[in-house]
């Protein structure tokens, strides 16, 4: 299985500004994903990390929003722009397959975000 | 559309009961995957286990076992002889086979009681 870690594992921040969660993963992995999960809810996908183009996004999802970076194949950033209360979530990147692991998908510990 | 539910929102169970979590999907995809994922109130989520479409085998580890049926959409989770370390959300989860995306079902709360 990969190995995910997940900087910075909670923050409180402050209405208007912007925070930016890393991910990085042990081994060079095809997919990356970022989910969101508001509080008491289920997982919701915000986007696709693609290696060296543009994130594709989910509906209800706009990259203005939530600007995400993948550099090479172990890692990527989710940007939490302009945040409001409603913002807060935690975050959570996973991945798909690693070493041997074909759609076997596995999560980071995710980022505890609460915007006041 | 491709969708996961969930019907149970929480089960309580007294320490040693058998609990039966129910999943049920839909899918247009002749090819998906089913996972069912932990996660406890620290957080993380445990990934549990992944079926393939093609695999109706039921699956046995320790004391959890998963039954998958295809004629009825269903993939259910049974906790045998429940502890309360199992205490925890459950989410079933459905993967598009060529995009890797998964879909959430909505998750049942366990809690397990001594």
């Amino acid at each position: 299985s990969a190995v995910i870690s997940q900087k910075p594992s909670r923050d409180i921040c402050q209405r208007g500004t912007s925070l930016t969660i890393q991910c990085q993963v042990d081994s060079q992995v095809t997919m990356m994903f970022w989910y969101r999960q508001q509080p008491g809810q289920s997982l919701t996908l915000i986007a696709t990390a693609n290696q060296g183009s543009e994130a594709t996004y989910e509906s209800g999802f706009v990259i203005d929003k939530f600007p995400i970076s993948r550099p090479n194949l172990t890692f990527s950033t989710l940007t939490v722009s302009n945040m409001s209360p409603e913002d807060s979530s935690i975050y959570l990147c996973s991945v798909e397959g690693g070493t041997g692991a074909a759609n076997e998908q596995f999560f980071g510990p995710g980022t505890r975000l609460t915007v006041l | 559309a491709q969708k996961v539910t969930q019907a149970q929102t929480e089960i309580s169970v007294v320490e040693k009961e058998d609990v039966t979590l129910d999943c049920v999907y839909e899918t247009r995809d002749t090819t998906y995957y089913l996972f069912w994922y932990k996660q406890p109130p620290s957080g993380e989520l445990v990934f549990l286990i992944r079926r393939n479409s093609f695999d109706e085998q039921n699956e046995i580890s320790g004391r959890y076992s998963w039954n998958f049926q295809k004629s009825t959409s269903s993939f259910n989770f049974t906790i045998t002889a429940s502890q309360v370390v199992d205490s925890a959300v459950y989410f079933c989860a459905l993967s598009e086979l060529h995009t890797g995306k998964l879909i959430f079902g909505q998750g049942t709360t366990l809690q397990v009681k001594p």
